[in-house]
């Protein structure tokens, strides 16, 4: 079974603060994904990353795919309130395989 | 942009009977949908792959005769709760595979079940 961990589990920061989402597993994953749920919604794609040192900046999220694929990283910077939620990263293993998802990281950004 | 319409957003329902929810490709063609329970502040667990034409593929342990699926066609695909008991109460997502794009996975807005 694939498991992809995420941590931390839950992150409560004040705006204008940095910070890092890490996505392990001990499985290669052909492609990484991660997403952003709010409250009552179904999840939104932000990225993916399908190549091993990958790097994809947007705006102030940047997104690294680890050299062995099996792990990734989400940074932001600035956090501003319109970044809280849930985010989620999901590994895939093909481009029309089903997605394995992390245990996901809450984040709660305050004034 | 590929849209995933999910139906309805809500639903309470009596202990015993069946709920159907329903999952659309609004805008593309999907031969593969695929279906997601989520508890309260969890991530997503995939309880099974619809395929078009064909049986769905159910993860281990969910139970292929509570949670039926069909997916009769490329726009379609439905997800029935039969005989739902409180337990089953949880927030089912779909999402759909656009064909045309490696990698495109688009998600429904998700229905909050309930069961009393």
């Amino acid at each position: 079974t694939q498991l992809l961990e995420q941590s931390p589990q839950f992150l409560s920061i004040q705006e204008g603060e940095n910070l890092t989402v890490y996505c392990n597993s001990s499985s290669v994953f052909s492609s990484l994904q991660w997403y952003r749920q709010e409250p009552g919604e179904g999840p939104v794609l932000l990225v993916t990353v399908v190549t091993g040192g990958e790097v994809k900046k947007l705006k102030r999220l940047t997104f690294q795919f680890g050299d062995a694929r099996k792990d990734s990283s989400l940074h932001i910077t600035a956090a501003q309130p319109g970044d809280t939620g849930l985010y989620l990263c999901a590994g895939g293993t093909g481009t029309a395989s089903k997605l394995t998802f992390g245990t996901g990281t809450r984040l709660q950004v305050t004034l | 942009g590929a849209v995933v319409s999910q139906h309805p957003s809500r639903v309470i329902c009596k202990s015993g009977t069946s709920v159907k929810i329903e999952c659309r490709s609004l805008d593309f063609q999907a031969t593969t949908m695929f279906w997601y329970r989520q508890f309260p502040k969890q991530s997503l667990m995939l309880m099974a792959t619809s395929n078009e034409g064909s049986k769905a593929t159910y993860e281990q342990g969910v139970e292929k005769d509570k949670f039926l699926i069909n997916h009769a066609s490329l726009t379609l695909s439905t997800l029935t709760v039969t005989s739902a008991h409180p337990e089953d109460s949880s927030f089912y997502i779909c999402s759909a595979r656009e064909l045309t794009r490696d990698y495109g996975y688009t998600f429904g807005s998700g229905t909050r079940l309930t069961v009393v």
